[in-house]
C-alpha cells in the first residue's frame, strides 16, 4: 500500500518550453502533496504544498509563476515548469500525505529528472 | 527554527554487521513525528521506520530500530545484520504534528563493503 507515482521519470526539454509531471497516488487519496527538488548528492529542498481544491503554499525563494502546481483531485498532482531554462534542470520528487493517516507520513514517488537543453 | 543535524556525512559497514546512523533535532514542540527514509541509487525515498514522539518505546521494523532519546533530541537508526542492499543514502526527518511539512537533515550515505 501507500504507492505514489510520477510522470514521467525523465524529461528532456528545449530551453523556453514547459513541462509538466504528473504525480499520483495509486492506493489512498491524498488531501495534502509535496513537491521537492534535489540536487546531486545534496538533500530535499521543499518546493511547495499542494492541497486539494485550493491553492498551492510555495517555500520562500520559489516562483509560483513559474513552477505552476495544480491538486484537482484526491490522487493527482501536477507541476508544470514554466518557460524552462538551464538552471531548472534537476530532480523533482513528490510526496503524498493520506487522507486517513494520522502519523503525518509522507510516501515519495520515484522522482523525474529534467534536463533543459 | 526546527531544524535537523547529521553529522556523519558517509559510512561504511561489513556485511552482515550492525551500523548506528546519528541524527539529531531540535524543537520546542511537544508533539512530533521522526522518519528515517532510504534513498537506493534508484533515488526512490522509502520510509524505513518512524517514531511518534509521544511514544516512550522506540519504534523497530525487522533489521531496523531507532534509539529515540526524547530530553536529548537525539534519533539514532541501528541496522543489524546489514545486507548489500542497504547500501543507500539515509535522511532523517522531523515533523510537528499537524503541519505535515518535514525537516530533512542533510542524510548519511553508507555503504555495506562485502
Amino acid at each position: 500500500g501507500a504507492v505514489v507515482s510520477q510522470h514521467p521519470s525523465r524529461v528532456i526539454c528545449k530551453s523556453g518550453t514547459s513541462v509538466k509531471i504528473e504525480c499520483r497516488s495509486l492506493d489512498f487519496q491524498a488531501t495534502t502533496m509535496f513537491w521537492y527538488r534535489q540536487f546531486p548528492k545534496q538533500s530535499l529542498m521543499l518546493m511547495a504544498t499542494s492541497n486539494e481544491g485550493s491553492k498551492a503554499t510555495y517555500e520562500q525563494g520559489v516562483e509560483k509563476d513559474k513552477f505552476l502546481i495544480n491538486h484537482a483531485s484526491l490522487t493527482l498532482s501536477t507541476l508544470t515548469v514554466t518557460s524552462a531554462h538551464p538552471e531548472d534542470s534537476s530532480f523533482y520528487i513528490c510526496s503524498a500525505r493520506s487522507q486517513q493517516d494520522s502519523t503525518d507520513t509522507q510516501y515519495f514517488g520515484p522522482g523525474t529528472r529534467l534536463t533543459v537543453l | 527554527a526546527q531544524t535537523v543535524t547529521q553529522s556523519q556525512p558517509e559510512m561504511s559497514v561489513q556485511e552482515a554487521e550492525t551500523v548506528t546512523l546519528s541524527c539529531t533535532y531540535d524543537t520546542s514542540e511537544n508533539n512530533y513525528y521522526l522518519f528515517w527514509y532510504k534513498q537506493p541509487p534508484s533515488r526512490q525515498m522509502i520510509l524505513v521506520i518512524r517514531q511518534e514522539a509521544y511514544k516512550q518505546q522506540n519504534a523497530t521494523e525487522n533489521r531496523f530500530s531507532v534509539n529515540f532519546q526524547k530530553a536529548a533530541k537525539s534519533f539514532s537508526l541501528k541496522i543489524s545484520d546489514s545486507q548489500l542492499g542497504d547500501t543507500a543514502m539515509y535522511f532523517c526527518a522531523f515533523t510537528t504534528s499537524g503541519t505535515y511539512k518535514y525537516i530533512f537533515g542533510t542524510g548519511t550515505r553508507l555503504k555495506v563493503l562485502a
